[in-house]
């Protein structure tokens, strides 16, 4: 069946970088978009951006522009997003989402990966 | 502050049509599609319309959406017990080149 499998969690200090991965199973990879949305502690969702899994191509929000990469490997039907200088305000659960090809529905979910940033 | 504005909660009794508005802006709801979620205490969030009014396979039909110009809503026909989450709406906003989603809007069921 269709599943997004994620990383486990992970605990880092101010400054680190954090990298999530994210194994697709159960469809054709490529032909969907991945993004990635965070959700910090009693909070509401929020948009990180996107890979084009085919192309590699990417859209990231304004806001993480500076720290965030998101890559793929095709060759393992894997997603990535890195984070880098991490904050207090970073600690979060991270989800990668599949996309309904020509929408931004956003259809299938992985279990998410909570972020601790602490000193 | 997000940019899609929507009622921080929303309340109802069981049987009852509930309705969560969302309210955008020209570059998002006013030109782009929108798609709500329903995310249950402790779980992952889910799809519950694409496309302004589409539902996803298993999505019951008690479920709908509707967009006029730039707002959006939700509605909830014969609420029940287990509708009691939280529901997001999102759309693309062509200036900010990404999705933008509401504050989100905790249902009660009462």
């Amino acid at each position: 069946q269709v599943q997004l499998v994620q990383s486990g969690a992970e605990v880092k200090k101010p400054g680190a970088s954090v990298k999530v991965s994210c194994k697709a199973t159960g469809y054709s990879f490529t032909g969907y978009y991945m993004h990635w949305v965070r959700q910090a502690p009693g909070q509401g969702l929020e948009w990180m951006g996107r890979i084009n899994p085919n192309s590699g191509d990417t859209n990231y929000a304004q806001k993480f522009q500076a720290r965030v990469t998101m890559t793929r490997d095709t060759s393992i039907t894997t997603a990535y997003m890195e984070l880098i200088r991490l904050r207090s305000d970073d600690t979060a659960v991270y989800y990668c989402v599949r996309a309904v090809p020509y929408t931004n529905g956003l259809d299938v979910w992985g279990q998410g990966t909570t972020v601790t940033v602490s000193s | 502050q997000s940019v899609l504005t929507q009622p921080p909660s929303a309340s109802g009794t069981p049987g009852q049509r509930v309705t969560i508005s969302c309210s955008g802006g020209s570059s998002n709801i006013g030109s782009n599609t929108v798609n709500w979620y329903q995310q249950l205490p402790g779980a992952a969030p889910k799809l519950l319309i694409y496309d302004n009014n589409q539902r996803p396979s298993g999505v019951p039909a008690r479920f709908s959406g509707s967009k006029s110009g730039t707002s959006a809503s939700l509605a909830i026909s014969g609420l029940q017990s287990e509708d009691e989450a939280d529901y997001y709406c999102a759309a693309w906003d062509d200036s900010l080149n990404g999705v933008v989603f509401g504050a989100g809007t905790k249902q009660t069921v009462l």
